[in-house]
């Protein structure tokens, strides 16, 4: 059964630090992955990734795919207060005609 | 065009009762799906159109659920006889399918509380 799981489940650091969660997958004939970041209310998109080693990035969030190992990163430097989340990694494999397998979210919090 | 347009935001209803939702795409979208999300989890599938056209329900969806789109632009989603494990987040989101991509595009939500 496909899946995707997220890691940590959550995670709390000082603004300031840099930070680095995890999505990995386990997707039948993988289409692309998708980055969303969700406050209080519904998820805003963030990053389409298609290929391997190919960073996206916008502002101080970037992202990652390794398509070998089967895992993407998304990377948030210098951390602000308004970075609380929780971040959404989906995957869109290729049959699936383009439904999106969703991970449980990492809740990240960031303390002043 | 503001978005994807949900209503109402928060419901509260007994059990028992029947509720329905409504979501408004983004107008050139031709797809829509609705998900349904509680604390802690990513959003689960419910069901999506593309244009007026049910092309999948989860199969977790029981026969209270159902969901139109009659036009191919809003839709509703109708939870009947409501169970307090109905509670949770509906969420709405649209998408322009094409170029090999399928970004989603959310609603704000409508909060179920059944009591």
């Amino acid at each position: 059964e496909d899946k995707v799981v997220q890691s940590p489940l959550s995670l709390v650091v000082h603004e300031g630090d840099t930070v680095t969660l995890n999505c990995s997958y386990e997707v039948t004939n993988f289409r692309s992955l998708l980055w969303y970041k969700q406050e209080k209310k519904a998820p805003t998109f963030l990053f389409m990734l298609t290929s391997s080693g190919i960073e996206k990035k916008s502002g101080r969030l970037s992202s990652i795919l390794d398509k070998k190992e089967l895992f993407s990163i998304l990377n948030i430097t210098a951390t602000q207060t308004g970075d609380s989340a929780v971040y959404l990694c989906a995957v869109v494999p290729m049959d699936s005609n383009y439904q999106l397998i969703w991970g449980a979210g990492t809740k990240l919090i960031i303390k002043p | 065009d503001t978005g994807v347009s949900q209503d109402p935001r928060h419901k509260i209803t007994k059990r028992g009762q029947n509720v329905t939702f409504r979501c408004d795409p983004i107008s050139e979208h031709n797809r829509l799906y609705w998900y349904r999300q509680t604390l802690g989890q990513g959003p689960e599938f419910l069901t999506y159109f593309q244009n007026e056209a049910q092309l999948e329900k989860s199969r977790l969806l029981s026969d209270r659920f159902s969901a139109e789109r009659p036009k191919g632009s809003f839709s509703t989603l109708e939870i009947q006889r409501t169970e307090q494990g109905d509670s949770a987040m509906y969420l709405c989101a649209s998408s322009l399918l094409s170029s090999g991509a399928n970004v989603l595009t959310f609603g704000a939500g409508s909060r179920l509380t059944v009591l």
